[in-house]
């Protein structure tokens, strides 16, 4: 089975703080692609981050980036400087190597709030 | 970056009836969208694959005659709600990609719509 699991429901941080978000995921595939994801109350879904497992580089974005441990299944989001506008739902996903549709597979999610 | 409209953003009707929802690829072309469902507080659960041009894929423990998927062009699918129960109220999103299925980094993000909260009375 293809998953992913984000074992911290909730998380809070106090703004200009750091804050990381786990994400483990399971598949016996060695290829595939790897994002966060962030849902904003507005609900609009907005990429954060994206990791390509065959690169061993962890992926960076201004103040987001990752933790990619590929022998672990593990994708840690880090949220350097947290801002009340980081105040949304994560979601972790990636793309199982299907050739024929590249649908993405969800985590359950992790709400965090940033307090000022 | 790409933008994927859904319309419209919210619906009510009443039970029995059937709603359509759009989602449609404004600045791209998407051989392929998806359809999303979100329960309150929990994560997205896919629903199907709809293809451009061919029947969608659905996923295990989807009605399809429930919830009827059409990708009549490379820029438009459309999901309707067939004979809606109150148990079918929930938060829908579709996503497209850019292109095909190739492993470049710019063809693996997925745009997604605004999302369309469908509540059956």
């Amino acid at each position: 089975a293809q998953t992913v699991t984000q074992s911290q429901p909730e998380m809070s941080v106090q703004e200009a703080e750091t804050v990381t978000l786990s994400c483990t995921y399971d598949t016996s595939e060695n290829n595939y692609y790897l994002f966060w994801y962030k849902q904003p109350p507005s609900r609009q879904m907005i990429l954060v981050i994206r990791q390509e497992a065959y690169k061993q580089q962890n992926a960076t974005e201004n103040r987001f980036s990752v933790n990619f441990q590929k022998a672990a299944k593990s994708f840690s989001l880090k949220i350097s400087d947290s801002q009340l506008g980081d105040t949304a739902m994560y979601f972790c996903a990636f793309i199982p190597p299907e050739y024929n549709t590249d649908k993405l597979i969800f985590g359950t999610g992790t709400r965090l709030q940033v307090f000022p | 970056g790409a933008v994927v409209s859904q319309h419209p953003s919210w619906v009510i009707c009443k039970s029995g009836t059937s709603v359509k929802i759009e989602c449609r690829s404004l600045d791209f072309q998407a051989t392929t969208m998806f359809w999303y469902r979100q329960f309150p507080k929990q994560s997205l659960m896919l629903m199907a694959t709809s293809n451009e041009g061919s029947k969608a894929t659905y996923e295990q423990g989807v009605e399809k005659d429930k919830f009827l998927i059409n990708h009549a062009s490379l820029t438009l699918s459309t999901l309707t709600v067939t004979s809606a129960h109150p148990e079918d109220s929930s938060f829908y999103i579709c996503s497209a990609r850019v292109g095909g299925t190739g492993r470049e980094p710019k063809n693996t993000e997925a745009f997604f719509g605004q999302g369309t909260r469908l509540t059956v009375v």
